[in-house]
């Protein structure tokens, strides 16, 4: 049983730039959650997906957008990258609606220059 | 809808003492309660959740915490503070009427003194 992977590592932007991070489920698990956590911050909520279709929403602007794949490995992508955008971001996996058994990636830190 | 008050963005304790981080949360439904810890530069970990079986919920590293409704708390503990236990702590909600999106609160960095 694989965990969540989470690529790149770290990654460097400029403003307006857009940006594609990835997430590889944990293997069986149909639903993607991804969260921005900003520099002494709790993690926010942006989006969730199942089975390939999104599935609920935080208050994220629609520049921040998703995809998910039948293999269940997942994208969000940030267009026009503003300054406040730099965070670490953070995709979880689950069965269904079971999030009270997600399990997080290590994240990705974007810095927005 | 949901929402999670940590009180306490900063606890200091000493090394043996009694580890207290507290958490209430807000929710309309009977709620999924957590507790993450998150080391530096490192992505999130559960230490133990809450789904309404045990009020008490042991977890790993010797943490636990106890589900209180009348006082909608969730505050987690640890008996004796170890050096390693220095981290950013996250509580968080999820429940039906948020579509299981988990909500966190804002956290509480630990540091724990020699």
């Amino acid at each position: 049983e694989t965990g969540v992977t989470q690529s790149p590592t770290h990654l460097i932007k400029t403003r307006g730039q857009q940006v594609t991070l990835r997430c590889s489920s944990q293997s069986g698990h149909n639903t993607v959650s991804w969260y921005q956590q900003a520099l002494g911050q709790g993690p926010q909520f942006i989006f969730q997906y199942y089975r390939e279709e999104e599935n609920g929403r935080g208050n994220f602007p629609p520049r921040f957008s998703g995809l998910q794949f039948p293999n269940y490995s997942s994208e969000l992508n940030v267009n026009a990258l503003e300054l406040d955008d730099s965070a670490l971001y953070l995709c979880a996996s689950s069965l269904g609606d079971r999030t009270y058994e997600q399990y997080f990636g290590p994240g990705t830190r974007l810095t927005v220059t | 809808a949901q929402s999670v008050t940590q009180l306490g963005s900063h606890v200091s304790v000493s090394e043996g003492a009694l580890v207290l981080l507290r958490c209430n949360y807000s929710s309309s439904v009977p709620p999924y309660l957590f507790w993450y810890v998150q080391y530096p530069n490192q992505g999130l970990q559960l230490l133990l959740k809450y789904t309404s079986a045990a009020t008490l919920v042991k977890g790993i590293n010797g943490f636990e915490a106890e589900f209180k409704k009348s006082e909608t708390s969730f505050h987690l503990t640890k008996p004796s503070a170890h050096m390693s236990d220095a981290a950013e702590y996250f509580c968080a909600v999820s429940d039906s009427t948020g579509g299981f999106k988990t909500i966190f609160g804002a956290g509480t960095r630990l540091f724990v003194k020699a």
